[in-house]
């Protein structure tokens, strides 16, 4: 059964500061996705990631996927109050797509 | 262009009745999916079309069910409702799979 442990599911940030969420999971996939989540709000896709290095970036985002690790990244620079929104990772193996539980990012000033 | 529109946006039904929840794609999109987020469970596949064809469903009981029609709109059919079927149905259409998903505002859906 395709799992998908996404962690941290809390973060606190300050403004400027770098920091990375992480999701794993456990067999072999097709695609990864990220989503953004704003309270309230439908989901926002972010990155569509198909192959193994593939690394995509997009502003102050910069997501990542290691299919031997079974390990995706998505990488915070220089985080801004803007970015305060809950995100998922989502893996799609064909047969099932699983997402994470999400991480709740609060960027503080 | 227009994004992905679904319709209700809100809706109140009685255990035991029937809900149907329509959802118009991007245009252009063959692919629409549909999902369901509660604060208990997550966000959570439900299915996939594709040029009117189920090309995937997710672990959810027979009770919910869907289409796509020739324009690529869907509907989701969920029969009996029960309290747990309580949440926020979120629809996404895409070009295909492994492309970019458009979500709409999704149908908050409470049963009493």
């Amino acid at each position: 059964e395709l799992k998908v442990e996404q962690n941290p599911l809390f973060l606190s940030m300050q403004e400027g500061k770098n920091y990375t969420i992480y999701c794993n999971y456990s067999t072999t996939s097709d695609r990864l996705y990220w989503y953004r989540q704003d309270p309230g709000k439908s989901l926002e896709s972010l990155f569509v990631l198909l192959s193994n290095g593939a690394v995509k970036q997009e502003g102050r985002l910069m997501a990542s996927l290691d299919t031997k690790a079974r390990l995706s990244t998505l990488h915070i620079t220089a985080a801004v109050h803007d970015l305060s929104a809950t995100y998922f990772c989502a893996v799609d193996n064909n047969n099932d797509m699983r997402f994470g539980a999400g991480t709740r990012l609060t960027v503080k000033p | 262009k227009a994004g992905v529109t679904q319709t209700p946006r809100y809706l109140i039904k009685t255990r035991g009745q029937q809900v149907t929840l329509s959802c118009s794609p991007i245009s252009g999109h063959r692919s629409v999916s549909w999902y369901q987020q509660t604060p208990g469970q997550g966000l959570q596949f439900l299915f996939e079309y594709f040029s009117e064809t189920q090309r995937n469903k997710g672990n959810f009981p027979g009770r919910f069910s869907g289409r796509q029609f020739s324009n690529s709109r869907s509907e989701m059919n969920v029969s009996t409702l029960e309290l747990g079927d309580s949440a926020l149905y979120l629809c996404a259409s895409s070009l295909a799979r492994g492309y970019e998903q458009y979500f709409g505002p999704g149908t908050r859906l409470t049963v009493t």
